[in-house]
């Protein structure tokens, strides 16, 4: 696609539930990210893919949260079991490689 | 990680000049970018550096020092939609990138 999309755009959840957000980078960008951003807070990393190779996830906060990506594809980020600390804008972003991440738009988060 | 700072808020008047400074630890260092962010959007890239002086683009510019950890941001001729949060972000560890909390600049007439 043209660039990054995220969806939902907005979700509203209730404490407890399970949430999955979705990322489609652009395509064939080989390295892609989450981040989050609590409200007038800076990014968060949480969670680095790039090709095949084993992800980083040094940045996420608890066993709640896991992500998957399929290749060079879509990534779902999933919050189990949601807090209110959870909510927060997720955000994707996708790389060529090269210099210049291209962020998505955010999936609002808002847990109840 | 990467511990990198950057003043929380600036004010500063249209038409003028401001410097936005960014520190970091140098360790890893494969470098740095500078992202603007409007209230309420996503970060959008403005530039890159990963030499040693000055990247000038159009009204902004950025500076690094990879010997000093050290980077400024300086818009030139500040318009009112220069108001936003803008973040530092250094790229270490192959391609991995950590963000500043951001600096929110306030342009006043």
């Amino acid at each position: 696609g043209a660039g990054v999309s995220q969806s939902p755009s907005n979700k509203v959840t209730e404490k407890g539930k399970d949430v999955e957000l979705r990322c489609d980078p652009i395509s064939g960008h080989t390295a892609l990210y989450w981040y989050r951003q609590r409200l007038g807070q800076g990014l968060e990393f949480l969670i680095y893919f790039q090709g095949n190779s084993a992800p980083d996830k040094s940045g996420l906060p608890s066993d709640r949260f896991s992500a998957e990506r399929t290749g060079e594809s879509v990534s779902t980020l999933t919050i189990q079991r949601t807090q209110q600390e959870d909510s927060a804008v997720y955000l994707c972003a996708s790389s060529p490689g090269q210099p210049g991440v291209v962020f998505g738009p955010g999936t609002r988060l808002t847990v109840l | 990680g990467q511990n990198i700072d950057q003043p929380t808020e600036m004010t500063a008047t249209e038409g003028a000049i401001v410097q936005i400074n960014c520190t970091y630890q140098t360790s890893g260092f494969n470098g740095l970018f500078w992202y603007q962010q409007h209230a309420g959007e996503a970060p959008t890239f403005l530039s890159y550096n990963v030499l040693d002086g000055l990247e000038e683009k159009g009204r902004f510019s950025s500076f690094l020092s990879r010997s000093k950890g050290y980077s400024y941001l300086l818009l030139k001729e500040l318009q009112m939609k220069d108001s936003a949060s803008y973040l530092c972000a250094t790229r270490w560890g192959g391609n991995k990138l950590t963000f500043g909390t951001g600096t929110q600049l306030k342009v006043e007439l």
